[in-house]
């Protein structure tokens, strides 16, 4: 694979469930992030992570959580789906976390929560 | 609070020159972004600017004023393929993006 990855491409899921979607870069980049776009809205950020090993809190952290156990994958949690979280997630890579370090994106978990 | 405004949407014509315009305020300028998005696609990467000034790459220019909170893109001899979505965000303090809401681009032939 090249750049980075996201699964599953889209999900339906029924509020109250738990869901895990995945994030996988092989541009060996320290730093990941988690956004939500939703029409209207600029891109939020969920969750992000410096470096392997450490995570922290964005814009909009509240009923999601992350891990970074390595540097290649940062899966998103919802613990217990609500529908505002119906929305397209994004996740992003840079080489580094600062100033010039473009963020490389996946290709989006559309998500939709009944 | 934080804030990035950019036009809703633009209409231009193939061939044509578009400027989409940025204002922001922010706690704190750690440069500014553009990228561009297609419909149900992610954002790519397209400039970034931290001095004032023009940088210029291809067909596309991004204008940096630190002062004024702005910053322009400059799309010339437009395609049809740059229909897209124009997102405008700066790194704030924290050097995290702030992202404004976009600003949907339509070329017409």
């Amino acid at each position: 694979i090249a750049g980075i990855t996201q699964a599953p491409t889209s999900q339906i899921l029924a509020a109250g469930r738990r869901m895990t979607l995945r994030c996988t870069q092989d541009m060996r980049h320290n730093a990941m992030y988690w956004y939500r776009q939703d029409l209207g809205l600029g891109l939020r950020l969920i969750h992000y992570s410096n470096t392997a090993g450490t995570t922290g809190k964005g814009e909009v952290p509240d009923g999601y959580s992350v891990s970074r156990a390595n540097t290649d994958d940062f899966p998103l949690t919802l613990a217990s789906a609500v529908p505002s979280q119906t929305s397209v997630y994004f996740c992003a890579s840079s080489g580094l976390a600062g100033a010039n370090n473009e963020q490389f994106f996946g290709p989006g978990t559309r998500l939709t929560v009944l | 609070g934080q804030n990035i405004d950019q036009p809703t949407e633009m209409t231009a014509t193939e061939g044509a020159i578009v400027q989409i315009n940025c204002t922001y305020q922010t706690s704190g300028f750690n440069g500014l972004f553009w990228y561009q998005q297609h419909a149900g696609e992610a954002p790519t990467f397209l400039s970034y600017n931290v001095l004032d000034g023009l940088e210029e790459k291809g067909r596309f220019s991004s204008f940096l004023s630190r002062s004024k909170g702005y910053s322009y893109l400059l799309l010339k001899e437009l395609q049809m393929k740059d229909s897209a979505s124009y997102l405008c965000a700066v790194m704030d303090s924290n050097y995290q993006l702030i992202w404004g809401a976009g600003t949907k681009l339509i070329i017409k032939p």
